[in-house]
């Protein structure tokens, strides 16, 4: 069975530091798709970034990026520069691609950002 | 507004009651989802639609619960006889298959609305 464990239930970091968010995952598909969601207090899960299994490089968008060690089957988000908005929870995600699609969540992370 | 839609976002009903909540997808998406989020949790899968069809089904989703998506478009979630432990959020969302075909390849990501928050007294 699939699952997606985030160890960090909260985190810290000051204004404008770096700072990365853990996840792991399981699996027993070669193929597979690991994305990173932002819930704001207002309930929206956004979409951050995606990794797919076969991709080479780490996927990065704007300030995210995604730590993808395939042999450890872990997929950090790195967050650079941070700002108070990006304070929210945020979740790692797993899915099996030309399957369902449905994604399996891990128990999240709430980061804060202080000034 | 183009995203996903859901209503009501907020419902407080007494134990017993029936209480239904309503999804309109993204217009061209024709997956849908509907997860259901308590506190301190990530979302837990409930259910998927692939156009009208409903294709999976959790076992999380007792006999109480029933979802529809009669044309394919837009999908209501009903709750029969509420519980205490129905107390959550509703999250629905919709996608496109992924792909990988130039030059639209797709990820499969998931468009969600802004959840449904059901409180059971």
């Amino acid at each position: 069975a699939q699952k997606i464990t985030q160890t960090q239930p909260g985190m810290f970091v000051q204004e404008k530091e770096a700072v990365t968010l853990d996840c792991t995952y399981d699996t027993s598909d070669p193929s597979y798709g690991l994305f990173w969601y932002k819930q704001p207090s207002s309930g929206e899960m956004i979409f951050l970034i995606y990794q797919g299994s076969y991709d080479q490089q780490n996927a990065t968008e704007g300030r995210y990026s995604l730590n993808f060690q395939k042999a450890r089957k872990s997929a950090n988000l790195v967050i650079s520069a941070s700002q108070l908005g990006d304070s929210a929870m945020y979740f790692c995600a797993m899915s099996l691609p030309y399957n369902t699609d449905k994604l399996i969540f891990g128990t999240g992370t709430r980061l804060q950002v202080f000034p | 507004d183009t995203g996903v839609s859901q209503n009501p976002r907020h419902k407080i009903t007494k134990r017993g009651q029936n209480v239904t909540f309503r999804c309109d997808p993204i217009s061209e998406h024709n997956r849908l989802y509907w997860y259901r989020q308590t506190l301190g949790q990530g979302p837990e899968f409930l259910t998927y639609f692939q156009n009208e069809a409903q294709l999976e089904k959790s076992r999380l989703l007792s006999d109480r619960f029933s979802a529809e998506r009669p044309k394919g478009s837009f999908s209501t979630l009903e709750i029969q006889r509420t519980e205490q432990g129905d107390s959550a959020m509703y999250l629905c969302a919709s996608s496109l298959p992924t792909s990988s075909v130039e030059p639209h390849p797709n990820t499969g990501e998931l468009f969600f609305g802004e959840g449904s928050r059901l409180t059971v007294l």
